[in-house]
Order: C-alpha cells, then sequence, then structure tokens
C-alpha cells in the first residue's frame, strides 16, 4: 500500500487566493483526518470525516476554509481567500474503523505571502 | 477541556543512553494512548501505543508504562541510536479515537 498520499507537497500562494489541498486515503480506511501543525499550535485537528461525512468540522478556524470527500478514495481542504496566518503543514490522516492509529500523509507545506 | 501536556519539550542524550518522555492527560474518559514519531520532512507516524487496561508494553527498545490513577504515562527508549533524532508526539483520546489530542511534542537529539 502507497500510504496516504498528499499532494501538492509544497504550495507558495499570494494572499488572497484560493488553495486546494488533496489527500488519497488508504483503501478501505473509513475515517479521514485534516490536521493543521504550527510550530505555535503543535498539530490541530480541523476535521474529520466517516464513510465520506463530515462528523466534526469544530476545529475548522474560519469559513475561509472548507473540506469535501466525494468518495471513499479522495478527499480536499481548500482555503478561500487564503492568509498569511494560514501557512502552516496541513496533514491528511487516515484510520480504519476496527483500529485507533492513525496512518499520516507526508504533508502539504502552505505558504502564503 | 481536554490537554495532554508533554515533557520535556528538547531532549538531549548521547547515543547509547535512554530517553524518557513523559506526559500527562486531563480527561478520565481516555483509555487509548498513542505515540508518534515525526522525522523532519515527513508526517508522524504511529510507533507504539498502550490501552488503559494495560499498565506496560514493549517493543524491543521502546517501552510505553501508564498510570491510570495519576493520569500519565511515558515513552521509554533505551540503547538509543543516532536515527532516533525526531519529534515525538504523545496523545490521547477515548474508544474510537476521533477526539485525539496531541501533546506539543519533544525533540530528540541522539548524539553520536
Amino acid at each position: 500500500d502507497a500510504g496516504v498520499i498528499q499532494s501538492p507537497r509544497h504550495e507558495v500562494t499570494e494572499m488572497g487566493q484560493e488553495v486546494t489541498l488533496r489527500c488519497k486515503p488508504i483503501s478501505g480506511h473509513d475515517y479521514l483526518f485534516w490536521y493543521r501543525q504550527t510550530m505555535m499550535r503543535g498539530l490541530e485537528l480541523l476535521i474529520y470525516f466517516n464513510n465520506n461525512v463530515p462528523i466534526d468540522d469544530s476545529g475548522m478556524p474560519e469559513d475561509r476554509f472548507s473540506a469535501k470527500m466525494p468518495n471513499a478514495s479522495f478527499s480536499t481542504l481548500k482555503i478561500q481567500p487564503s492568509e498569511p496566518r494560514d501557512s502552516a503543514v496541513y496533514f491528511c490522516a487516515s484510520r480504519a474503523g476496527g483500529d485507533d492509529g492513525y496512518t499520516f500523509g507526508s504533508g502539504t507545506r502552505l505558504t502564503v505571502v | 477541556g481536554e490537554n495532554v501536556e508533554q515533557h520535556p519539550s528538547t531532549l538531549s542524550v548521547q547515543e547509547g543512553d535512554s530517553a524518557v518522555i513523559k506526559c500527562t492527560y486531563s480527561d478520565s474518559a481516555s483509555n487509548y494512548f498513542p505515540w508518534y514519531k515525526q522525522e523532519l520532512g515527513k508526517g508522524p507516524q504511529l510507533i507504539i501505543d498502550i490501552r488503559s487496561n494495560v499498565g506496560e508494553k514493549k517493543d524491543q527498545r521502546i517501552a510505553v508504562t501508564l498510570n491510570k490513577t495519576a493520569k500519565h504515562f511515558s515513552l521509554h527508549i533505551t540503547e538509543t541510536q543516532p536515527e532516533d533524532s525526531a519529534v515525538y508526539f504523545c496523545a490521547a483520546s477515548s474508544t474510537g479515537g476521533f477526539k485525539t489530542i496531541f501533546g506539543a511534542g519533544t525533540r530528540l537529539f541522539v548524539k553520536a
């Protein structure tokens, strides 16, 4: 298995632009999580899905952030419009229903200038 | 709210020495405690976990201990090697792991 695949690995964009981060979870994993990592706040859960349905988005910082999971093999996290304070590493993780440990992707490093 | 505190934030040891990282949690409903290792440029990787019905678990050079009464759990790495250098995160969650709360991380340096 190739693991959790995220793209792009790096994204540099100008303030005000739309940014879309992508994630392909491990096949058969029915939970998908989006995390944001910064030096100041550590790992923060933004949103998670179960069987493609958003369950808890209380960690999404603002309405500028949105996430979708149109099918079991793909999810997106969108920021529109982006701001410099959104600069961080964004991780996607997936988990099988009968398990507790997460498998993380390699992350997307987002820089908003 | 739920909180996981992790200490120390930075730890430097000589190769071959042991390293210990300690965490405390606040939610008494927590019953699953994973540890993740994050190497530079990579995502966190699960290295070991422990459940609340177990006091200690060992896997080669790493071991975890849990004291539910005190709400403490620890990671022990023996015979450290340079490749153990990374950031280590503890975490706590209740059954299902939906709301996993992570500690702030410990940056471990193993000096050759």
